[in-house]
């Protein structure tokens, strides 16, 4: 079946550093992808919405400075975390929709740590 | 704009009892719904959707839910509770790509 792949799956790095999350589609073409973030116990919260080839449309309140999206191909969409702080420490996932389909397939999700 | 609310932050069943996870939802136009699960540190499984074809919907791990129009509800049910059940159950309505969640109900399996 679709999987979704994020790396890492944990990741700690120090406060005002850069972080980069990869969110690949495996085995499929993904036209879009979403990135959300979850804080423990808590919902999942849409950051942006990334668009092969476009520019990412991010969600009121999502610093897009703060939050770079980068979709560079069909089955590969970025997210890098800028000038890290101890308040991005969260569960980011990333999902993916098939470009021929509904589906919206989900990875499993990236833990960030900034210390 | 499009919202679900779970009723119930945390739902205790004991194994082999019916579980019911509540979801309504506000929608303008006819709503996609999802139900997702998400095991501890893991990512999200969709469990089942509804897309407007038949309002009773199964889904995996024996899982299934009721789409009704008239009370905007789709609640979740499986009628005997595993241990391995135990998880956050996710709602989320879908018009367009984008997914809504809402906030998540806990559900404990006791023995």
């Amino acid at each position: 079946g679709a999987v979704v792949s994020q790396h890492p799956s944990r990741v700690i790095c120090k406060s005002g550093t850069s972080v980069k999350i990869e969110c690949r589609s495996l085995d499929f073409q993904a036209t879009t992808m979403f990135w959300y973030r979850q804080f423990p116990k808590q919902s999942l919260m849409l950051m942006a919405t990334s668009n092969e080839g476009s520019k990412a449309t991010y969600e009121q309140g999502v610093e897009k400075d703060k939050f770079l999206i980068n979709h560079a191909s069909l089955t590969l969409s970025t997210l890098t975390v800028t000038s890290a702080h101890p308040e991005d420490s969260s569960f980011y996932i990333c999902s993916a929709r098939r470009g021929d389909g509904n589906t919206i397939y989900f990875g499993e999700g990236s833990w960030l740590t900034v210390v | 704009a499009q919202s679900v609310t779970q009723l119930g932050s945390h739902v205790s069943v004991s194994e082999g009892a019916l579980v019911l996870l509540r979801c309504n939802y506000s929608s303008s136009v006819p709503p996609y719904l999802f139900w997702y699960v998400q095991y501890p540190n893991q990512g999200l499984q969709l469990l089942l959707k509804y897309t407007s074809a038949a309002t009773l919907v199964k889904g995996i791990n024996g899982f299934e839910a009721e789409f009704k129009k008239s009370e905007t509800s789709f609640h979740l049910t499986k009628p005997s509770a595993h241990m391995s059940d135990a998880a956050e159950y996710f709602c989320a309505v879908s018009h367009t790509d984008k997914l809504i969640f809402g906030t998540g109900t806990r559900l404990q399996v006791f023995p």
